[in-house]
């Protein structure tokens, strides 16, 4: 079965220094993946998606992921944080399915930019 | 502006009353969707249509419904509103209904039900 994890719920990084969010997945097969921002009463915004071309993906605001398909993991990156990076970060798994565009959503990780 | 409009933006229900959150996009695109949002759960897809005329159930269809008419809405139903169905509800949509497609979400609808 197909999972995604956000190891953590809560990260906090004063501006101007660098953030992690963390993900790892599982999948049976090679999926699409990707990471949505989420900021306080908003819909939801693709930041970057990965498709399997290359492995380090950039995305708007200069955030970055690198797949590493040996770790299953896929964690989201940017050298620096601003203020305006507060919000709530999803990590998305899109496995093949016959059905549907299926979407499976990690529980989320808030990350919080101090002055 | 191109995009996914939701209606109401927050409601406040009685259980056992029924209720329509609207959905509409401007994009053209084939598949809607919708998902409920709470706490610490991420979002979950109740129902979804990858086009016109028809639907599928998603994750968490119980007590709910949809229907596609057109291309543009995608209404979604509480036939008999009860409190656990008090979330945060998004209208997506995609291109397609094939996996990897990315989706766009509306802004949202806040219902509470008592």
């Amino acid at each position: 079965a197909q999972s995604v994890t956000q190891l953590d719920s809560h990260v906090s990084v004063s501006e101007g220094t660098p953030v992690l969010l963390r993900c790892n997945y599982s999948s049976s097969y090679s999926p699409s993946l990707f990471w949505y921002v989420q900021h306080p009463n908003k819909g939801l915004q693709l930041l970057l998606k990965y498709t399997s071309a290359a492995t380090l993906v950039k995305g708007i605001n200069g955030f970055e992921a690198e797949f590493k398909k040996s770790e299953t993991s896929f964690h989201l990156t940017k050298p620096s944080a601003h203020m305006s990076d507060a919000a709530e970060y999803f990590c998305v798994v899109s496995p093949f399915s016959g059905g549907y565009n299926k979407l499976i959503f990690g529980a989320g990780t808030r990350l919080a930019v101090h002055p | 502006i191109a995009g996914i409009t939701q209606a109401p933006t927050s409601q406040i229900l009685a259980a056992g009353r029924r209720m329509t959150l609207r959905c509409t996009q401007d994009m053209r695109h084939n598949a809607m969707y919708w998902y409920r949002q709470d706490l610490g759960l991420g979002l979950r897809l109740i129902h979804y249509s990858n086009t016109a005329g028809t639907t599928g159930k998603g994750e968490v269809p119980d007590g709910y419904s949809v229907s596609r008419a057109n291309t543009d809405d995608f209404p979604l139903t509480l036939a008999s509103a009860v409190p656990s169905q008090t979330s945060v509800y998004f209208c997506a949509s995609s291109d397609s209904g094939l996996a990897g497609n990315e989706q766009f979400f509306g802004p949202g609808t806040r219902l509470t039900v008592l």
